[in-house]
C-alpha cells in the first residue's frame, strides 16, 4: 500500500531563518507530487507540483522553492522565511487522486 | 482558475440535507471531492470524471455536469461526522495539476 510521510509534525521557526521540510512517497512509483500552503481557517493553495526528478512548476513567485531530488522525494525549502510563511504546509501524491500526507504546521515568529 | 465554491458556509442541523457545489469557467477534465477536519488533512472523498456521472457512498454522492463544468456534492441526511470542511479539486486534463476550490464549512448542529 502507498504511504505519504512529511516531517517535522510542527515547526517554530524566526524570521528570516531557513527552512527544510521534507515528504516522502512509498509504494507507489513516479508519482506527481505536490505542495500546497493553508493559511489558519483558508482554502489549499498550491506552491509546486512536480511530474518527475527535476521537474518542478511554481504556481506562485514567492521566496520559497521545491526540489525533487528522487522520485519519491519532495523537498520545500526557503533561504529567509517571511511572518507571511506561516501556515499548515501539505505534500500530496497522486497516480489517479490525491493523497495527503499528515502536514506539516510552521509558524515563523 | 480556481473552481468557485458555494455556499461558503452551512449550518445544518443533524439530519437534514445539503449541497455544495463546484463550478470552473474552463472545461474540466475532472473534478474530486475531499472532506478536513479541523487540524488535520484533506481526506478523499470521490472523483469524478465522465460528464453526467453520478457517485457516491454512504450518504454522500457527487455529481457532474461536464457541459456546465459543474460538480455538486450531496450530504442526505447529514451526521455530526460530516462536519469540516469540504474542497473541490479540478483538473483540466489528465496528470495536470489539481487546482482546489476556498472550501465550504460545514456543521451540523445535534
Amino acid at each position: 500500500s502507498q504511504t505519504i510521510h512529511q516531517w517535522p509534525a510542527t515547526l517554530v521557526q524566526p524570521v528570516g531563518s531557513p527552512l527544510s521540510l521534507e515528504c516522502t512517497v512509498e509504494g507507489t512509483s513516479n508519482p506527481n507530487l505536490y505542495w500546497y500552503r493553508q493559511a489558519a481557517g483558508r482554502g489549499l493553495q498550491l506552491l509546486f507540483y512536480s511530474v518527475g526528478i527535476g521537474q518542478i512548476s511554481s504556481e506562485v513567485p514567492q521566496n520559497l522553492s521545491a526540489s525533487r531530488p528522487q522520485d519519491r522525494q519532495f523537498i520545500l525549502s526557503s533561504k529567509k522565511l517571511l511572518l507571511s510563511d506561516s501556515g499548515f504546509y501539505l505534500c500530496a501524491w497522486s497516480v489517479f487522486q490525491e493523497y495527503f500526507g499528515p502536514g506539516t504546521r510552521l509558524t515563523v515568529t | 482558475q480556481q473552481p468557485v465554491q458555494s455556499p461558503q458556509a452551512v449550518i445544518l442541523r443533524e439530519g437534514e440535507d445539503a449541497v455544495i457545489n463546484c463550478s470552473s469557467s474552463k472545461a474540466l477534465y475532472s473534478v474530486h471531492w475531499y472532506r478536513q477536519k479541523h487540524g488535520e488533512a484533506p481526506v478523499f472523498l470521490m472523483i469524478l470524471l465522465k460528464g453526467g456521472e453520478q457517485k457516491g457512498h454512504d450518504k454522500i454522492s457527487a455529481s457532474f455536469n461536464e457541459k456546465r463544468q459543474q460538480s455538486s456534492l450531496y450530504l442526505t441526511a447529514s451526521q455530526l461526522s460530516y462536519s469540516g470542511t469540504y474542497f473541490c479539486g479540478t483538473e483540466r486534463g489528465r496528470d495536470d495539476k489539481i487546482i482546489f476550490g476556498k472550501g465550504t464549512r460545514l456543521h451540523i448542529l445535534p
